[in-house]
C-alpha cells in the first residue's frame, strides 16, 4: 500500500524559506519510472502543479516558480524534499506531494497546510 | 505550456442524473495523457481517470472517461450523494503539468 505524509512549517514569515518534506512508504524512488511529485492549493483555488522528481533524478519545475525551488530526494530515507525561497503571502494554502507512475501522480498525501504571514 | 480549461463552473444536478463534464487543452495531449481527479472539501484529489478513459483502482464503473487531442469529458452516471464534488482534469503528457480550473458538482 502507498502511503505519504507531508511535513513542515504551518507558518512562515514572508521573505523566509520553506522546506516541506514528503515521507513515503510502500514505494521505492530507486525503482523504474517511479517518481513524485508536489502540487498546492490556494484557499478556495485550482491545483497547480509545483515540481517532479523521477527516480534516475530527472528534475521537473513549474516555469513560474522555477527560481524559486528546488526539489531532491533521500532514497534510504524514502523522502523527498522541496524548498521554496523568498515566500509570499499569494503563497499560502495546501501543499501535496504524491506518488508518480511515470508521469501520472496516481496517489496522493493528505496535504499540509502553510500560512504565509507576519 | 498547455492550458486547459473546464466547462461548465458549476453544474447543479439531483441524485440519480447524469453529469457531463468537459476539458479542453490549448494543444493536443500527447498518447491522451489526460486525468480527472475529484476532489472534497477538505480532502487530497483522487485519482478517476488516466490515459484519458482508464478507471483507476476501485472506481465505479459509473464514471467513465472519453476523448482525444484536445477535447475531452469525464461522465458521470447515476450520481450518488457521495459524488457531489469538485472535479479536476490534469495533462500530464507535457512539462508544465498543468491542471483545469474545476468544475463543482453540486446538489440541485
Amino acid at each position: 500500500q502507498i502511503t505519504l505524509k507531508e511535513s513542515g512549517p504551518t507558518l512562515v514569515k514572508p521573505t523566509q524559506t520553506l522546506t516541506l518534506t514528503c515521507t513515503f512508504s510502500g514505494f521505492s524512488l530507486s525503482t523504474n519510472a517511479v517518481g513524485v511529485g508536489w502540487i498546492r492549493q490556494p484557499p478556495g483555488k485550482a491545483l497547480e502543479w509545483l515540481a517532479f522528481i523521477y527516480w534516475d533524478d530527472d528534475k521537473q519545475y513549474s516555469p513560474s516558480l522555477k527560481s524559486r525551488l528546488t526539489i531532491t530526494k533521500d532514497t534510504s530515507k524514502n523522502q523527498v524534499v522541496l524548498t521554496m525561497t523568498n515566500m509570499d503571502p499569494v503563497d499560502t494554502g495546501t501543499y501535496f506531494c504524491a506518488h508518480g507512475s511515470g508521469w501520472l501522480m496516481d496517489v496522493w498525501g493528505k496535504g499540509t497546510t502553510v500560512t504565509v504571514s507576519s | 505550456e498547455n492550458v486547459l480549461t473546464q466547462s461548465p463552473g458549476t453544474l447543479s444536478l439531483s441524485p440519480g442524473a447524469s453529469a457531463s463534464l468537459s476539458c479542453r487543452a490549448s494543444q493536443g495531449v500527447g498518447n491522451n495523457y489526460l486525468a480527472w481527479y475529484q476532489q472534497k472539501p477538505g480532502q487530497a484529489p483522487r485519482l478517476l481517470i488516466y490515459n484519458a478513459s482508464s478507471r483507476a483502482t476501485g472506481i465505479p464503473d459509473r464514471f467513465s472517461g472519453s476523448g482525444s487531442g484536445t477535447d475531452f469529458t469525464l461522465t458521470v452516471s447515476r450520481l450518488e450523494p457521495e459524488d457531489f464534488a469538485v472535479y479536476y482534469c490534469q495533462q500530464y503528457a507535457t512539462s508544465p503539468w498543468t491542471f483545469g480550473q474545476g468544475t463543482k458538482v453540486e446538489l440541485k
